[in-house]
């Protein structure tokens, strides 16, 4: 069976500071991992995948995210963050050959000036 | 371009009545996707679709239904609206690990 976690609701974190936005899973068979991003009343925004190869996976906007599978997590982070970054970000993991994402709870980011 | 649409942006319907929300994509995937999003939830898979004439029921199935009679459709039925039914529905669509999702549709059920 397919799961997620998000562990955090909300993440604060100072404007130019790095960020983490925590994600855990379990899958059956070879994972494939996705991080999303929805701004208020909006759809989902794709930001990065892992599939296959480099465990750590650059996306949009400065965005990166490392594939752990011993620890089965793949947590997203950048450098330095932007208030504009201020969103709501899913982790979704699949796996097998089910082709069906699966949705973490969502964290909050909130980025401070 | 190739497009996810979902139809219609915004549904008022009362409880008891049925409701039909409409995915079209021009993606010519054979995955495709419905899920709804509450607070605290996070997106729930309601039901999925590998292909024409195959329908199955994701996590949070009850009181909805979907056929699958072409490539580019899967629209979402609810039986007898209810207002635990209230939420934002998102359509999704996928090939080779490369997702897209509609825009969704925002239902109130009165």
């Amino acid at each position: 069976a397919q799961s997620v976690a998000q562990p955090e609701d909300q993440v604060n974190v100072a404007e130019g500071n790095p960020l983490t936005v925590k994600c855990t899973y379990s899958v059956s068979g070879n994972p494939y991992l996705f991080w999303y991003v929805q701004y208020p009343n909006r759809g989902l925004q794709f930001l990065l995948k892992y599939i296959t190869g480099d465990n750590l996976v650059k996306g949009s906007y400065g965005f990166e995210a490392e594939f752990n599978k011993s620890q089965t997590s793949f947590h997203l982070k950048k450098p330095s963050a932007l208030v504009s970054d201020s969103a709501l970000y899913f982790c979704a993991p699949g796996g097998g050959n089910t082709g069906k994402l699966i949705f973490g709870q969502g964290t909050t980011l909130q980025v401070k000036p | 371009d190739a497009e996810i649409t979902q139809s219609p942006r915004h549904k008022i319907t009362e409880t008891g009545r049925q409701v039909t929300l409409a995915c079209h994509q021009t993606w010519n995937h054979n995955n495709m996707f419905w899920y709804r999003q509450d607070l605290g939830h996070g997106l729930r898979l309601i039901h999925y679709s590998y292909g024409v004439q195959d329908t199955n029921k994701g996590e949070v199935s009850d009181g909805y239904s979907v056929s699958r009679s072409n490539t580019e459709d899967l629209p979402l039925t609810l039986e007898s609206a209810a207002s635990s039914q209230t939420s934002v529905y998102f359509c999704a669509s996928s090939a080779n690990y490369g997702y897209t999702f509609g825009s969704g549709t925002r239902l109130t059920v009165v």
